[in-house]
């Protein structure tokens, strides 16, 4: 079991709400990650937390934003839902550092309709 | 970002060692070589990693080319729970996502029983 927790499992919205998904970490990690993925897709880097500053963006527009807790748990918000942000939303969790696992939670699917 | 190339598919016999191949042939000196891979309906599942020298643990070995340019994740006995998507990533500590896991399209194992 991973320990990393992410809620809800499933949402359905309208075209054009926002939503916030949200992600408890593994005890002790101080990086968060949030990915997007598709149907039949890799997952696909939204952007990081480290030490609740952002750390690292991809290549997604400013209505996708974050937060970061200090107890590390973190937030991904979305406004203006689009239809293609139907998705697997996946957050990941780890210590800071490229020789570390990263732990990552069983996703939240977004449907927007 | 850092790429690496994976065949779309690979099959394997129960009982039978896997050999998954991956290049990466812009690898620089600090990226480590990670393996993440995932099951149908969950969260990606890390596999293994190393930088320079073969690894084993108790899911997998990785066996790192002598020029790091490429890399062989080996099941050393397929399982039909072992049916996933693996992903080979480069783990990197350039530009602006200081470790982020940037993930292609994975090879889908297939185990018959």
């Amino acid at each position: 079991e991973t320990g990393v927790t992410q809620s809800p499992t499933h949402l359905i919205k309208t075209r054009g709400q926002q939503v916030t998904l949200r992600c408890s970490s593994q005890s002790g990690h101080n990086t968060v990650s949030w990915y997007q993925q598709a149907l039949g897709q890799g997952p696909q880097f939204i952007f990081q937390y480290y030490r609740e500053e952002e750390n690292g963006r991809g290549n997604f527009p400013p209505r996708f934003s974050g937060l970061q807790f200090p107890n590390y748990s973190s937030e991904l918000n979305v406004n203006a839902l689009e239809l293609d942000d139907s998705a697997l939303y996946l957050c990941a969790s780890s210590p800071r550092g490229l020789n570390t696992e990263a732990f990552f939670g069983q996703g939240t699917r977004l449907t927007v309709v | 970002d850092a790429k690496t190339t994976q065949p779309n598919s690979m099959e394997s016999n129960e009982e039978e060692p896997v050999h998954l191949p991956c290049n990466h042939s812009t690898i620089s000196g600090t990226d480590y070589i990670h393996w993440y891979r995932q099951l149908p309906s969950q969260g990606p599942e890390y596999v293994i990693h190393g930088l320079t020298s073969n690894v084993n643990n108790r899911m997998a070995s990785l066996a790192i080319a002598e020029d790091r340019k490429s890399s062989t994740l080996i099941l050393h006995r397929a399982t039909l729970r072992d049916a996933a998507v693996y992903y080979c990533i480069l783990r990197t500590g350039g530009g602006t996502s200081y470790g982020k896991l940037t993930f292609g399209q994975g090879t889908i194992l297939t185990v018959h029983p």
